[in-house]
C-alpha cells in the first residue's frame, strides 16, 4: 500500500457518460498529480494541484476537469466519455510543490468506455 | 517541449545485468528519474539524478551524463521480479512558470530463467 488511494479500482461506461475519480493523496502531501496512461502513450501528464490550487496544467481536454478540496483529496471529473478515454488513469502525491521525484502513485483507476 | 527516448523492449536472463538508456531533449533541466511499474500496478519510484554520475542503490544504479543530454539505468543480479517496464522522467517547466514531470515511453524489461 503506497498510502495513495484511488477509488474506483475499475470504472465501465457507456459513451457520453460523465464519471468522477477519487483521490486521496498519502498523508502529509500537499501536491497531487494526474496522469492519464493508454496502451500506446504511456504516461501523460494532465494535471497538478498543490494545497488546493492548481499548479501545472497538460493536455488536459476541456472535457475534463479536477479540483482539489479543503481535505486535500482530489477529484478528476471526465463528461462526454469517448472510447479514446479508456485508459489507466493514475493519481500521484507528494509532500513538495515543484518536484521531479519521490512521486507516490496510487494503483489507478482502469476506465472502460463501451 | 520535452522528449525522452527509451528502447521499447530489453530482453535478459535471471542474474545478468541490464541497462536500460534514456535520451532527453528539454529546455531547463532540473534532473532525471526512474520509475518501475508491473503490469497492471503503479509506477514507483527507483532514483534520481540531478548531478553527473552514477548513484547506487542495491541491485539498482542510475547514471547521468548532463553533457550528452543521457542517463541509464544499471539493473544488476537481476531476477524474475525485476520483469516491469522502466519509465525516466525529466522536470519540465512550462510557459505558465509551473511545471510537470514527463515521462518517457518506458522499456518493458523481460527477464527469463
Amino acid at each position: 500500500d503506497s498510502g495513495v488511494t484511488q477509488t474506483p479500482k475499475h470504472l465501465i461506461t457507456a459513451t457520453g457518460q460523465r464519471v468522477t475519480l477519487r483521490c486521496s493523496p498519502r498523508s502529509g502531501d500537499l501536491s497531487v498529480y494526474w496522469y492519464q496512461q493508454s496502451l500506446d502513450q504511456g504516461l501523460q501528464f494532465l494535471i497538478q494541484y498543490y494545497n488546493g490550487e492548481e499548479r501545472a496544467k497538460g493536455n488536459i481536454l476541456e472535457r475534463f476537469s479536477a479540483q482539489q478540496f479543503p481535505d486535500l483529496h482530489s477529484e478528476l471529473n471526465l463528461s462526454s466519455l469517448e472510447l479514446g478515454d479508456s485508459a489507466l488513469y493514475f493519481c500521484a502525491s507528494s509532500v513538495y510543490r515543484d518536484t521531479n521525484y519521490g512521486y507516490t502513485f496510487g494503483s489507478g483507476t482502469r476506465l472502460t468506455v463501451v | 517541449g520535452q522528449s525522452l527516448e527509451q528502447p521499447s523492449e530489453v530482453t535478459a536472463v535471471e542474474g545478468a545485468i541490464v541497462q536500460i538508456n534514456c535520451t532527453y531533449q528539454t529546455s531547463g533541466f532540473y534532473g532525471l528519474s526512474w520509475y518501475q511499474q508491473h503490469d497492471g500496478g503503479a509506477p514507483t519510484f527507483l532514483s534520481y539524478n540531478a548531478l553527473d554520475g552514477l548513484e547506487e542503490t542495491g541491485r539498482f544504479s542510475s547514471f547521468l551524463s548532463r553533457s550528452d543530454s543521457y542517463g541509464y539505468l544499471l539493473l544488476q543480479e537481476l531476477q524474475m521480479k525485476d520483469s516491469a517496464s522502466y519509465f525516466c522522467a525529466v522536470r519540465a517547466f512550462m510557459n505558465t512558470g509551473f511545471q510537470k514531470l514527463v515521462f518517457g515511453t518506458g522499456t518493458r524489461l523481460l527477464v527469463s530463467p
